[in-house]
């Protein structure tokens, strides 16, 4: 079945660094696939997405691009800050038609001043 | 109301008690969903419904229960609460087309003793 895996946190950065989360699917045809993000006492909400290969989901300075090649989905933010310390979740809707999402276990991301 | 909401909040139930946990969402989705999240273990999917009038079970249906009389609201219910049911309940919808995200509720908080 589909299946999507992300890479362990917690991750801890300081200010201004570079981030990379990384997000491999399991997956038959063109899944598509989205990256959402938690804050603390808050619900998810949908950072980027993209729906076909080589697409590029950007949002707030995050981007993601769907590799069919290497089955990934990859999120990147080249200079981060405080506020964005939260929990980073990597998900994919399946091509089967039954509209059920699989989501990673999620990556904790520290930001440190 | 604008998009989902979830009520309670939070919760202290304890066992054996039968509690309901409401979502109502205000965006004609056809599709609903209830995930409990639990650390370490990200998201879990309990029970779906693709469009009023049915429901599907998720990964870890046992214990839980659905009902979906409108498009609006999607109750879940806990018939018997055991201590392994103590969690983060969320609520998500969506629309049903191919590349549509989910929008998540804020949360239920549920503590059962």
């Amino acid at each position: 079945g589909d299946s999507v895996t992300q890479m362990e946190g917690p991750v801890t950065l300081s200010e201004e660094a570079f981030l990379t989360i990384n997000c491999t699917y399991t997956a038959t045809g063109y899944p598509s696939l989205f990256w959402y993000v938690q804050y603390p006492g808050e619900g998810l909400q949908l950072l980027l997405k993209a729906t076909k290969a080589d697409d590029k989901g950007s949002n707030k300075g995050f981007e993601a691009t769907y590799r069919k090649e290497t089955t990934s989905f990859h999120l990147e933010k080249g200079s981060v800050q405080v506020s964005d310390s939260a929990v980073y979740f990597c998900a994919l809707l399946g091509t089967s038609g039954t509209y059920k999402y699989i989501f990673g276990t999620g990556t904790r991301l520290k930001v440190l001043a | 109301i604008a998009g989902i909401t979830q009520a309670p909040t939070s919760q202290i139930l304890a066992a054996g008690r039968r509690m309901t946990l409401r979502c109502t969402q205000d965006m004609r989705h056809n599709a609903m969903y209830w995930y409990r999240q639990d650390l370490g273990l990200g998201l879990r999917l309990i029970h779906y419904s693709n469009t009023a009038g049915t429901t599907g079970k998720g990964e870890v249906p046992d214990g839980y229960s659905v009902s979906r009389a409108n498009t609006d609201d999607f109750p879940l219910t806990l018939a018997s609460a055991v201590p392994s049911q103590t969690s983060v309940y969320f609520c998500a919808s969506s629309d049903n087309r191919g590349s549509s995200e989910q929008f998540f509720g804020p949360g239920t908080r549920l503590t059962v003793l």
